[in-house]
């Protein structure tokens, strides 16, 4: 099993500009989580996804919109990038059931300038 | 509001040099507190869940013990390679399984 993947690694945005972060699992869960890492600052969660169709708003959701189609992909979409958003971004999973520890994504680093 | 507060901020220890990484809540209705650790670029890599005051759980070098209000990340002889950022999570009752992370502990081990 891969875990959980995101792509791109690494991003740089023009203030205005939009794009999407990827995040795959292949551990066939159905909770999956969008957090973002400022220094300093502990873990941020943007929004969540308790299954296929269904997306929750987290503690910043502010400026970022999500969708689920399928049980493996969670895209986070940014719309109109402000230098706020200049982040690292991580993707997690976890099952339904049993120990709920989540599990995550290398992440991706987005610069906004 | 669920508060997890970690220290210390940073700590300095020389290889085998034991010490203690402290993580204190204030939550309603805890169900878990998870440690995570993570090196520079890299995503948190999930380490322990305890679920209930006394329990504790070791792996290696570490060993994780939980009260009704913190929970300690004791680290035994440490080596450089666990130099890394140690992170705190708690899960509570009625969250939709969100969790609440600390800032974390930066832990650097010198020869």
């Amino acid at each position: 099993n891969a875990g959980v993947t995101q792509t791109p690694k690494f991003r740089i945005l023009k203030i205005g500009q939009s794009m999407t972060l990827q995040c795959t699992q292949d551990m066939n869960h159905n909770y999956m989580y969008w957090y973002r890492q400022d220094p300093g600052m502990g873990l941020k969660l943007i929004y969540y996804s308790v299954g296929a169709g269904i997306t929750d708003k987290g503690e910043v959701p502010n400026g970022y919109n999500v969708s689920r189609s399928t049980t493996e992909d969670f895209p986070l979409r940014l719309e109109l990038a402000a230098p706020s958003q200049t982040s690292v971004y991580f993707c997690a999973s976890r099952e339904t059931s049993g120990t709920y520890e989540q599990y995550f994504g290398p992440g991706t680093r987005l610069t906004v300038t | 509001e669920d508060q997890v507060t970690q220290s210390p901020e940073a700590l300095r220890l020389q290889e085998g040099e034991s010490s203690s990484l402290n993580c204190s809540y204030t939550v309603s209705g805890l169900r878990g507190l998870f440690w995570y650790r993570q090196d520079p670029g890299k995503g948190p890599e999930f380490l322990f869940t305890l679920y209930s005051a006394g329990e504790e759980k070791e792996k290696e070098r570490l060993k994780a013990t939980l009260t009704k209000k913190e929970s300690f990340l004791h680290i035994t002889a440490p080596k450089p390679e666990d130099s890394a950022t140690y992170l705190c999570a708690v899960f509570t009752t009625g969250t939709a399984s969100k969790l609440t992370f600390g800032t974390g502990t930066r832990l650097q081990v010198t020869l």
